[in-house]
């Protein structure tokens, strides 16, 4: 199985800061590596998928880079609506494994 | 808007048995993939298992394999999940999701509100 390690697990920012959570994966895989939000009590919404293309909806202060097996996610100018979990999933082969999650908050 | 509505949650004593279905909803349903994934209370995701469009080909999550399994109805527009020999550890939120196309999965796009199943005598 594909595992993959997401860091940091706990992340503290400001409006109209910028973050970066990174999801690294314990062997090497293909770009199927998808990033989601999920807020409390709400069900998770896609952002990113194929490691760096942008949902349809989803503001373009997110963004999704690839460096080997590590797969970055980036959101930029901090908006009070972005204060969330995040959580990488790779979908190169089954099981269709998840990182363990990144909490942002508001600093 | 796609729909995806889960339904057949609850509460089940350890050992039961429980059938969770998905009504979906605005796109041609036998055309994508879908997939269950869970989510314990205070926890993170979980795939739990996917099925082609046509209804073949089903996967498990190894925590699973033997005790789930994932059907669909492409008639009613329907995914279910039967399961079995439920344990308490299998206590979490089951949502429904939808994959990208009708073979393999690159990504879910969309996904259900979730129901709750609570294993607990």
């Amino acid at each position: 199985d594909i595992q993959l390690t997401q860091s940091p697990s706990f992340l503290s920012a400001s409006v109209g800061g910028r973050v970066t959570i990174t999801c690294r994966a314990s062997q090497a895989f293909s770009s199927y590596l998808s990033w989601y939000q999920q807020k409390s009590g709400r069900a998770p919404k896609l952002l990113i998928y194929a490691s760096s293309t942008l949902q349809s909806g989803v503001p373009s202060r997110f963004s999704g880079t690839r460096s080997g097996t590590e797969f970055t996610l980036t959101i930029t100018n901090l908006q009070p609506e972005d204060f969330a979990t995040y959580y990488c999933q790779q979908f190169n082969s089954y099981p269709f494994t998840f990182g363990q999650g990144t909490k942002l908050e508001i600093k | 808007d796609v729909q995806l509505v889960e339904s057949g949650g609850g509460l089940v004593q350890p050992g039961g048995s429980l059938r969770l279905s998905c009504a979906a909803s605005e796109f041609t349903f036998a055309s994508h993939a879908m997939a269950w994934v869970r989510q314990a209370p205070g926890k993170g995701l979980e795939w739990v298992s996917s099925i082609s469009g046509s209804g073949d080909s089903p996967y498990y999550a190894a925590s699973v394999k033997g005790r789930f399994s994932i059907s669909r109805d492409n008639s009613k527009n329907t995914l279910f999940l039967q399961m079995n020999s439920l344990r308490a550890d299998d206590t979490a939120v089951y949502y429904c999701v939808r994959g990208d196309g009708g073979g393999r999965i690159f990504y879910f796009d969309y996904w259900g509100q979730g129901s709750l199943v609570t294993v607990s005598s």
